[in-house]
């Protein structure tokens, strides 16, 4: 069971390229949510999808897409990089319990982005 | 809107010291509340958590209380180890469809032997 997966690590891009991040979750679970982590301003959240074929905007969706095709996957695409988007991408995936309480997420072990 | 407070780190202790990290929440509905770890280099991992007023959550020897009426859930450990040296984030998360989490700005502790 590897959880909640991400690549890669690291990543430099120059301003104007574009990349997808991968996200993968062997867990079953339904949410699924992109973060960005920057000093001194926590994790905000960019999408989010509550199934297969559902996503939303978070806080910060500006320069951002998403898909998601199958439960297991949630790609996050940066069409033309900019240099406001160097910071740390966390992927994370929760199972659903509608009616019940929240449940914890889980995370991935996070991507190193720089824009140059 | 929601939102989570917590205390400026860094925090750095001597080894065995006791812990406290203040959060404080404003929500429009009845959270449950969590505290996630961030050891050097990895992602977020859940801590403890707490769903209702007055249950207090635990695990590895930390401990926070769900206070309603101060909207409070205070992070303590009696007597911290230098594996315990890493970023703490206090959530919120409210119940029903999508049940997006609020995450305070993180408190990083050292603890120094």
């Amino acid at each position: 069971n590897a959880g909640v997966t991400q690549t890669p690590k690291f990543q430099v891009l120059k301003t104007g390229q574009s990349m997808t991040l991968q996200c993968a979750q062997d867990m079953n679970h339904e949410y699924m949510s992109w973060y960005r982590q920057d000093p001194g301003m926590g994790l905000r959240l960019i999408h989010y999808s509550v199934g297969a074929g559902i996503t939303d905007q978070g806080e910060v969706p500006n320069g951002y897409n998403v898909s998601r095709s199958t439960t297991e996957d949630f790609p996050l695409r940066l069409l033309s990089a900019a240099p406001s988007q160097t910071s740390v991408y966390f992927c994370a995936s929760s199972y659903s319990s509608p009616g019940a309480k929240p449940n914890e997420q889980f995370f991935g072990p996070g991507t190193r982005l720089t824009v140059l | 809107g929601d939102s989570v407070t917590q205390m400026e780190g860094p925090v750095t202790l001597s080894e065995e010291a006791f812990l406290t990290i203040n959060c404080t929440y404003t929500a429009t509905g009845y959270p449950s509340l969590f505290w996630y770890v961030q050891y050097p280099g990895e992602g977020l991992q859940l801590l403890l958590k707490a769903t209702k007023a007055d249950d207090k959550g635990s695990n590895k020897g930390f401990e926070a209380t769900y206070r309603k009426e101060t909207t409070s859930f205070h992070l303590e450990k009696g007597s911290v180890q230098v594996s315990d040296s890493a970023v703490y984030f206090c959530a919120l998360s409210i119940s029903g469809g999508y049940q997006k989490v609020t995450f305070g700005t993180g408190t990083k502790l050292q603890v120094i032997p």
